[in-house]
C-alpha cells in the first residue's frame, strides 16, 4: 500500500462548480498535512497547511479525519485559473520530518 | 528572497552517461531535498540532509545516485551511468528548521531525459 493515496483523475467540471478530493494517508503517526498545487512543468507551491480542526482559505476547505486517515480538499466556485494538479502531501512525524508526496489529482475546468 | 535556485534547467544525455544537477537552497534554509517526479507521479523523495548530514537516503538508488552538501549549503546530485527509467525532473526543495510543519520551497528543477 502506498504511504500517500490519491484520485488522479481528471476530475473534469465547469467553471462554477465544487469538487472535492480526497486522500488517504497509511501511517498513523503522521503529524502534519497539506496540499500543494502544481502547475504543469512547474515546481510545486504550497495551497495550504490542513489543521485537525479543519481549516478554510477563500474558496478553498481543507479538513483532516485522523481516525479514517483521510484528508479532503473542498474547491467552491471554480476559476479556469484553478486547472492544475493538486499534491496531497504528508509528514511522517517520525522525528525526520520526511514529506510524503501522493501522486496528485488532475483537476481541469472548463468554459 | 531569492528563490532555491536549480541548474541546469534541462539535460539531455545518453544512457550509461553521468550527470550531475545543481542546487542552492534559500539562505537560512538548514533543511535540503532532492525529489524524482517522474511524468505524471508525484515527486519521491530521494535524500534529505539536514545541514551537511543525510537525514534519510532510503530510496536513493545508491548503486548510481550520489548526492552531497558540502558546507552545509548547496547541494549536487549525481548520477553515474543513468539509465532510460532515469528520465525525470528533478526537484530541490528547503526547508528552515523547525518542528516538521513547515513549507517546502521548491526550485524550477532540471528535467532529465535519457535516450
Amino acid at each position: 500500500r502506498k504511504e500517500v493515496e490519491q484520485d488522479p483523475g481528471p476530475f473534469n467540471v465547469p467553471e462554477g462548480a465544487t469538487v472535492a478530493f480526497n486522500c488517504t494517508y497509511s501511517n498513523s503517526a503522521s503529524q502534519s498535512f497539506f496540499w500543494y498545487r502544481q502547475d504543469c512543468r512547474k515546481e510545486p507551491k504550497l495551497l495550504m497547511s490542513v489543521y485537525s480542526s479543519g481549516n478554510e482559505d477563500g474558496r478553498f476547505t481543507a479538513q483532516l479525519n485522523r481516525a479514517s486517515q483521510y484528508i479532503s480538499l473542498l474547491i467552491r466556485d471554480s476559476k479556469l485559473s484553478d486547472s492544475a494538479t493538486y499534491l496531497c502531501v504528508v509528514n511522517s512525524g517520525s522525528g525526520t520530518y520526511k514529506y510524503i508526496f501522493g501522486t496528485g489529482t488532475r483537476l481541469k475546468v472548463l468554459a | 528572497e531569492a528563490g532555491v535556485a536549480q541548474s541546469p534547467r534541462y539535460k539531455i544525455i545518453e544512457k550509461r552517461q553521468s550527470v550531475a544537477f545543481w542546487c542552492n537552497p534559500i539562505s537560512g534554509h538548514a533543511t535540503l531535498y532532492w525529489y524524482q517526479q517522474i511524468l505524471g507521479q508525484g515527486p519521491k523523495l530521494l535524500i534529505q540532509f539536514q545541514n551537511n548530514g543525510v537525514v534519510d537516503d532510503s530510496q536513493l538508488p545508491k548503486d548510481r545516485f550520489s548526492a552531497e552538501r558540502l558546507k552545509g549549503v548547496d547541494s549536487t546530485l549525481k548520477i553515474q551511468p543513468a539509465k532510460l527509467e532515469d528520465s525525470a525532473v528533478y526537484l530541490c526543495a528547503s526547508s528552515r528548521p523547525g518542528q516538521g510543519g513547515e513549507k517546502l520551497f521548491f526550485g524550477s528543477g532540471t528535467q532529465l531525459s535519457v535516450l
